[in-house]
């Protein structure tokens, strides 16, 4: 089963900035089978990256999925106040999931 | 418009057997590509996923649960079932149902979760 790891666990920001969000699987994975959430407080989680890269249907370009292997990054070019939440990385095989434990977005 | 609801019971009893039902539209389980998964998220805590169950009724089950698990899936009724066996406080949390649609993967579709408490 593989095991993906966030960091860091908090990360402190001011509107405007850029911030980068690692996950890093404990084993090589296909690029295709990852995935970026975010969440809010009392709200489900939203589906930003697929397949690593590609974007899901209404996410601003302002978020990026970069990566391929162990090593992947969700990129926020320039923070707005709607960013500032929590966010998963996802592996979906084909047989088992697994999440990270998240990186909260907050403002500094 | 694809929407997912759960249902179930808010509060069980340690040792009881929680039963929960994820109503959906907008799609059909029967549909090549399907799959519904049941995550759950402990207050202030990570999302675990628990179990899917795809468009050919293949199930998977999360290793460490699998003991305690059952997914089924009703295609007339547009629903999928989910039951946990021997219940404990820890297992306190917002149950998800939601939906992923190959070939892209991801979870695009999430119901607004529903939080069971175990409590004697």
């Amino acid at each position: 089963e593989v095991v993906l790891t966030q960091s860091p666990g908090t990360l402190s920001l001011s509107p405007g900035e850029r911030a980068a969000l690692s996950c890093r699987a404990s084993e090589s994975v296909t690029s295709s089978y990852l995935a970026w959430y975010q969440q809010k407080p009392g709200r489900a989680p939203r589906l930003l990256i697929y397949g690593a890269s590609s974007r899901a249907t209404g996410i601003p370009d302002r978020f990026s999925g970069s990566g391929s292997g162990t090593d992947f990054t969700l990129s926020i070019s320039r923070l707005e106040p709607e960013d500032f939440a929590v966010y998963f990385c996802q592996h979906y095989g084909n047989s088992l999931y697994t999440f990270g434990q998240g990186t909260k977005v907050e403002i500094k | 418009q694809v929407t997912l609801k759960e249902s179930g019971p808010a509060l069980v009893k340690p040792t009881q057997t929680l039963t929960l039902t994820c109503t959906f539209s907008g799609f059909s389980l029967s549909t090549s590509g399907m799959r519904v998964s049941w995550i759950r998220q402990p207050p202030g805590k990570a999302l675990e996923w628990l179990a899917r169950i795809d468009w050919d009724d293949d199930k998977f089950y999360s290793t460490s649960l699998k003991t305690r698990l059952t997914i089924s899936k009703d295609t007339s009724k547009n629903q999928v079932v989910l039951t946990m066996t021997n219940m404990d406080p820890v297992d306190t949390a917002t149950y998800y149902c939601a939906r992923m649609r190959l070939p892209q993967g991801g979870f695009d579709y999430w119901g607004q979760g529903t939080l069971v408490t175990v409590s004697s």
